[in-house]
């Protein structure tokens, strides 16, 4: 079992740029989240997918983010036309929809110049 | 709304001494409370969590016991070690609906030193 995989570790992009970030849940993981890390907010939730549908997306900037969950198997996080105050660990993670517990990604480090 | 407060952002503690994280929350059901670890450079980990049946959850040393009527799930151990430095997260979940959603705290960022 791999865990949570998120791609790309890092990515830099400069202002008014498009960032997609990808997340593979857990195999057998209904629930996939995703959220923002910055010292200052902590972990700051996004949007969450259940059995690949949007249940809730609450977190998000409305205008410049939006979340897919085209399979079972991966989820994007697309961020268009970035600001330097999206930088940040975008986080993903999964759950069974049976537990109490969330599997993180080790993230992905946006940084936007 | 349903939220979680961490009301240190960072601790400093000498190696051996008890620690103990504050974790309040409001929320509108009754909840599952958890704690979260992550060290450095490391994705964030299930430390801790609250069961339903008043057990006091224990893991590595660390206890947490869930005070309904104070609304606090505070993370303590007896002896810090240098390996305990990290940065931890309450986090509450919705338990009455089939929302999954979890509620993060800001964090509190705990560094032993010797």
């Amino acid at each position: 079992n791999a865990g949570v995989i998120q791609t790309p570790r890092h990515k830099v992009t400069g202002k008014g740029q498009e960032a997609t970030l990808w997340c593979e849940p857990i195999s057998g993981h209904s629930a996939v989240f995703w959220y923002r890390q910055t010292i200052v907010q902590g972990l700051e939730f996004l949007t969450y997918f259940r059995n690949q549908a949007p249940i809730d997306d609450s977190g998000m900037p409305k205008e410049r983010f939006s979340a897919q969950m085209p399979n079972q198997s991966h989820s994007t996080l697309k961020i268009q036309s970035t600001q330097p105050q999206d930088s940040a660990v975008y986080l993903c993670a999964s759950s069974l929809a049976s537990q109490n517990t969330l599997y993180f990604g080790a993230g992905t480090r946006l940084s936007v110049l | 709304g349903d939220s979680v407060t961490q009301t240190e952002g960072l601790v400093t503690l000498t190696e051996g001494l008890p620690v103990m994280l504050n974790c309040t929350y409001q929320s509108t059901y009754s909840p599952f409370l958890f704690w979260y670890v992550q060290h450095l450079n490391e994705a964030p980990k299930l430390l801790l969590k609250s069961f339903t049946d008043n057990k006091r959850p224990e893991h590595q040393g660390f206890h947490a016991t869930l005070h309904k009527s104070s609304s606090s799930f505070h993370l303590q151990k007896s002896s810090a070690q240098l390996s305990d430095s990290a940065l931890y997260y309450c986090a509450l979940r919705l338990s009455n609906t089939g929302y999954q959603n979890f509620y993060f705290g800001k964090g509190t960022s705990l560094t032993v030193i010797p």
